[in-house]
């Protein structure tokens, strides 16, 4: 079954905690990114990877760490976490632009609460 | 930078009635994708809409594309309960490039 698969699904944790939460998609897709939702604001990408090594900041990067080592992993590291950072996130694949349709699976969601 | 304007952004409404959520953007694309929330869920695919003038419709829900109006519309016709829920359109505008911009989403509760 084509789906990503996200890590934790939920975490409560400190200030300053450094925490990870992975992605992992198996439809070979060459793009992946990270979104937070927050209410009010909807989804705002963190970062993304248009392919393995290849990461780049999105809307709202500050705070957070990327690596893409290989093609169906892209895990989102957050070094010392803040309150601010308490949030649902999202992760989502899709192909790359060449094959016209860029829809984007997404990740059952992380619920992170910072205290 | 790409702007992607939903409206509205809440709506209550009864069921059997007719809506139509709107979904304005910025930029020049051809590429808008409809998605669906359920609280406490993720997002799930809806429509796919590639071209200008592209229609699409599943059981109530029928969107539609006009690139050079930059719009997209998503119409309920005769809503019923189980269509309540958060609906985001989403814009690529980079060829994939760029990622997905997303509306702040339509929330949408259908009363009996």
């Amino acid at each position: 079954e084509a789906q990503v698969t996200q890590n934790p699904r939920y975490l409560i944790t400190v200030t300053g905690k450094k925490l990870t939460v992975t992605c992992s998609q198996n439809m070979n897709h060459e793009y992946m990114s990270w979104y937070r939702q927050d209410p009010g604001l909807g989804l705002r990408q963190i970062y993304y990877s248009m392919n393995v090594e290849v990461t780049d900041k999105g809307d709202v990067p500050e705070g957070y760490k990327v690596s893409r080592k290989e093609k169906r992993n892209f895990p989102l590291i957050l070094e010392s976490p803040s309150p601010n950072q308490t949030s649902l996130y999202f992760c989502a694949s899709s192909k790359l632009g060449l094959t016209m349709n860029t829809e984007a699976f997404f990740g059952q969601g992380t619920r992170l609460t910072v205290v | 930078e790409l702007k992607v304007e939903q409206n509205p952004l809440f709506l209550s409404m009864q069921e059997g009635k007719n809506y139509t959520i709107y979904c304005n953007y910025s930029t020049t694309s051809d590429r808008l994708y409809w998605y669906r929330q359920d609280p406490g869920k993720s997002l799930e695919s809806l429509f796919v809409l590639l071209s200008n003038g592209a229609v699409k419709q599943e059981g109530r829900l029928m969107a539609s594309l006009d690139t050079k109006a930059r719009l997209s519309t998503l119409h309920i016709t005769a809503a019923v309960h189980d269509l309540s829920a958060t609906y985001f359109c989403a814009v690529d505008a980079g060829g994939g490039a760029d990622g997905l911009t997303f509306g702040k989403g339509t929330h949408l509760i259908i009363q009996p």
